[in-house]
């Protein structure tokens, strides 16, 4: 099974409107975190929200917030007020811990590309 | 600027051939990880080394080999190369150990695309 399912190859949006962006992951794990990159055009990865499997709020960073629903194992991505430029590729990834040495990966969805029009 | 930088930005070259790619992470990051992009596979982890230590293996070719150095830069060199191996690669760096509380946030560099013909 995928551990990270992003069931929306693309997403249209219309400018100031909110958007969400679904999440879904599978893990055993009781302590992972859950992360939101954005990739425009240009290719480099931005780092967008974070949030712990055990940190009881959900994350705001500016317009971006991450609803969490740990028993559906879900991490929705929830953008406000959408601009021109938050038109690009959003990845959601998880980070579980090792269980050996101690060690921690990322694993990423295959994305979802989000395009604003005015 | 997310302060990670990797060189080349772009690498043309033909199968067969070996290349290295080479990322600094930033000023105060111990840890180091090496993703691949491709359009096929997505974006897939390959390695990663904390304070010159490799701590895991992802999905990595025996024909794919990394080190990262007393200063922390790595290395990511890959040899034999096919088409296939054409993609984004991407270093990421984190503050503290892959383990940490601090391992939360990633930090990626702007990537090498790999195009090998």
């Amino acid at each position: 099974a995928q551990k990270i399912t992003q069931t929306q190859p693309g997403m249209f949006v219309q400018e100031k409107e909110a958007v969400t962006l679904d999440c879904t992951y599978d893990t055993s794990d009781q302590s992972y975190g859950l992360f939101w990159y954005k990739q425009p055009s240009s290719g480099e990865m931005i780092f967008l929200i974070y949030q712990g499997s055990y940190d009881e709020q959900n994350a705001t960073e500016g317009r971006y917030s991450l609803n969490f629903q740990k028993a559906r194992k879900s991490a929705n991505l929830v953008i406000s007020a959408s601009q021109l430029g938050d038109s690009a590729m959003y990845f959601c990834a998880m980070r579980e811990a090792g269980r050996d040495s101690g060690y921690s990966t990322l694993t990423f969805g295959k994305g979802t590309m989000l395009l604003v029009s005015p | 600027d997310s302060g990670v930088t990797q060189t080349p930005k772009h690498l043309i070259t033909a199968t067969g051939q070996r290349v290295t790619l080479r990322c600094s992470p930033r000023s105060g990051d111990l840890s180091v990880y090496w993703y691949q992009q491709s359009l096929d596979q997505g974006l897939q982890f390959l390695i990663q080394y904390y304070n010159g230590e490799e701590r895991a293996k992802g999905n990595i070719l025996e024909r794919f080999s990394a080190q990262q150095f007393p200063d922390l830069h790595s290395e990511l060199n890959l040899s034999s190369l096919e088409l296939g191996d054409s993609a984004l690669y991407f270093c990421a760096s984190s503050r503290g150990a892959p383990d940490g509380p601090t391992a939360n946030e990633q930090f990626f560099g702007p990537g090498t695309r790999l195009t090998v013909l």
